[in-house]
């Protein structure tokens, strides 16, 4: 069965500070990761990354793939109270046609004016 | 206006009962997925459909039921055997492409059952 684990389960820090969000995984069929962004209702995609694009940049986000070690790093910088929200981390397996996506429990980050 | 609706948006139903929450996408896309999250548990799949009339169970399929007629819609029924039905549903629907993945989510329907 396929596992996805985030850590920390929550996170509270200042604005301003710096966080790192992790997600390991352990599939068959490794295709990608994804992280989500979920604040209310539905998640919103912000990276996925690939065997061929291990590295994503967007703005004070980054995110790296690490397939050696089976894991995934979220950073975000000079965070902001509209960055509190859940971050998901999803792995998509499985042969080519039949392929699912597994959710990690996700990552509770609260910013502190 | 392209996605994906859910309705409704909030439900509330009698234990042993069994209750419909509907899927529809206008996104042309292929493949759709049912999702269940509870506090603490992430997102847990419970049925995925590739093409239209044929889906397969995902990791908590018991006591759900769906159907696929139509590559638009996806209902999925809770029925009175699933022993938790109270939770957030999400649906979801990609595009059948190989090397770009596009997943969307539904807005959701929380269900809560008495």
């Amino acid at each position: 069965e396929d596992k996805v684990v985030q850590s920390p389960l929550s996170l509270v820090v200042h604005e301003g500070d710096t966080v790192t969000l992790n997600c390991s995984y352990e599939v068959t069929n490794f295709r990608s990761l994804l992280w989500y962004k979920q604040e209310k209702k539905a998640p919103t995609f912000l990276f996925m990354l690939t065997s061929s694009g291990i590295e994503k940049k967007s703005g004070r986000l980054s995110s790296i793939l690490d397939k050696k070690e089976l894991s995934s790093i979220l950073n975000i910088t000079a965070t902001q109270t509209g960055d509190s929200a859940i971050y998901l981390c999803a792995v998509e397996a499985g042969n080519f046609g039949n392929e699912k996506l597994t959710f990690g429990t996700g990552t509770r980050l609260t910013i502190i004016p | 206006d392209g996605g994906i609706t859910q309705s409704p948006k909030y439900l509330f139903r009698k234990e042993g009962q069994n209750v419909t929450l509907s899927c529809e996408q206008n996104l042309n896309h292929d493949a759709m997925y049912w999702y269940r999250q509870d506090p603490g548990q992430g997102l847990r799949l419970i049925y995925y459909s590739q093409i239209v009339n044929d889906f397969q169970k995902g990791d908590i399929a018991e006591g759900y039921s769906v159907s696929r007629e139509k590559k638009e819609s996806f209902p999925l029924t809770v029925t009175s055997a699933q022993k938790n039905p109270t939770a957030f549903y999400l649906c979801a629907s990609r595009r059948q492409t190989s090397g770009l993945y596009e997943q969307y989510f539904g807005p959701g329907t929380r269900l809560t059952v008495t």
